[in-house]
């Protein structure tokens, strides 16, 4: 059974901060997304990263996957009121369905 | 997020009662995908339908729980007889091709299923 951990599973950091969540797993992903939720609506795609190493910047946002395909983080600077929401990794293994992780809710206070 | 479309936004049902949620995909989207969220947890994989077919429903439970893709119309996922751990939030996705990098899941805003 494949299984992408998450942590923290919480984080409530100041208007300002910077942050890293973290996606880990014991298999390897051909791929890795990450989607942000916000309450009461589905998650929304943030970003793909598919070979091991690979770094993705958009805005203050950067994404890494790991060399071995195993793990990625999402790090965030000066993080905003606006970023807040559950954040969710996910990656495929061959299966025919898109496995996510277990979740970070991050809470970014004005 | 817009694109897919599900409704009804909230169901209450009172256990043994069916639900009876409904997905739109978006244009010319022949893939869909459903997922079920239960309250601080991520979503769990239940089925995966193309037109008129199921192709993985391995996350589906076999029992009460049945799901459809029709070739007009939107794709159903059918909840019988109905108990309180059936209470979550259900999302629905859809993507141009199968599974794939190529094919990113558009989510709708699920529906909020409420078994009392």
């Amino acid at each position: 059974t494949q299984l992408l951990e998450q942590s923290p599973q919480f984080l409530s950091i100041q208007e300002g901060e910077n942050l890293t969540v973290y996606c880990n797993s014991s298999s390897v992903f051909s791929s890795l997304q990450w989607y942000r939720q916000e309450p009461g609506e589905g998650p929304v795609l943030l970003v793909t990263v598919v070979t091991g190493g690979e770094v993705k910047k958009l805005k203050r946002l950067t994404f890494q996957f790991g060399d071995a395909r195993k793990d990625s983080s999402l790090h965030i600077t000066a993080a905003q009121p606006g970023d807040t929401g559950l954040y969710l990794c996910a990656g495929w293994g061959g299966a025919n369905n898109l496995f996510f992780g277990t979740g970070t809710r991050l809470t970014v206070i004005p | 997020n817009a694109g897919v479309m599900q409704n009804p936004r909230h169901l209450v049902r009172r256990r043994g009662q069916e639900a009876r949620l409904r997905c739109s995909p978006m244009k010319g989207h022949s893939h869909v995908y459903w997922y079920r969220q239960l309250p601080e947890e991520g979503l769990k994989f239940m089925v995966y339908l193309q037109k008129e077919n199921i192709i993985d429903e391995s996350g589906m439970p076999k029992e009460r729980f049945s799901a459809e893709f029709p070739k007009e119309g939107p794709s159903i996922l059918r909840i019988q007889q109905v108990v309180r751990g059936d209470s979550a939030a259900y999302f629905c996705a859809s993507s141009l091709t199968g599974m794939g990098v190529g094919s990113p899941l558009h989510f709708g805003n699920g529906t909020r299923l409420t078994v009392t």
